[in-house]
């Protein structure tokens, strides 16, 4: 069965960085397009970037521009986000999920991991 | 930047029809999709390419696109479908999601 499973959240100071993983399993990895999607603490689902599925193509949401980071490492089936430069409003859960294709539906998430900005 | 517009909040009886709806400009000329999310939990692909369910969804649950407007219907729903609906669509390469609805079963 799919499996998408987050790790590097954490509590980190105003301007600091921090890395997220996702492991994925169950599934031909380099069949799909892989994102990141962040829900803030009470509100609404929004979209971070995602990455081809040969990683040759990356996209970012316009306030994450310059600051994030996908990658992924197909050999070991595992996607990126670093994040830089965070602030306290990208305080949220942050979701791996997988990407049918360009334009297609998100068909399975990951259970997130919390990022919390403060200092 | 494109904009999807749903209801804050739904409320439906037991066994009832639930609509939700997600409104942005020519959404019927895309593919909306639609994503439940109960407390605590990940979001869940409800609906795709505006009428596909995925397998394990319940026949209770159909999609519709047309125009302005995509809409999301409940039939005889059940407690268990109280949760946050949440509609996306594609939009120049980006995802843009729906505010979400809160459905109340009650």
């Amino acid at each position: 069965q799919v499996q998408l499973v987050e790790s590097g959240g954490g509590l980190v100071k105003p301007g600091g960085s921090l890395r997220l993983s996702c492991a994925a399993s169950g599934f031909t990895f380099t069949n799909y397009y892989m994102s990141w999607i962040r829900q803030a603490p009470g509100k609404g689902l929004e979209w971070v970037s995602h990455i081809s599925n040969r990683g040759s193509t990356t996209y970012y949401a316009e306030s994450m521009q310059g600051r994030f980071t996908i990658s992924r490492d197909n050999a070991k089936n595992s996607v990126y986000l670093q994040m830089n430069s965070l602030r306290a409003e990208d305080t949220a859960v942050y979701y791996c999920v997988r990407l049918v294709g360009a334009n297609a539906q998100l068909d399975y998430w990951g259970q997130g991991t919390l990022v919390t900005v403060s200092s | 930047s494109y904009e999807l517009t749903q209801p804050p909040s739904v409320s439906v009886s037991p066994g009832q029809t639930a609509s939700i709806t997600c409104s942005g400009d020519k959404l019927g000329d895309k593919y909306a999709c639609w994503y439940q999310q109960r407390p605590g939990q990940s979001p869940l692909l409800v609906i795709y390419q505006d009428k596909k369910r995925p397998s394990g969804i319940p026949e209770r649950f159909s999609g519709s696109n047309s125009a302005n407007t995509a809409t999301l219907t409940i039939s005889g729903t059940q407690a268990m479908d109280e949760a946050d609906y949440f509609c996306q669509a594609w939009d120049s390469g980006t995802v843009v999601f729906g505010g979400g609805t809160k459905l109340t079963v009650l």
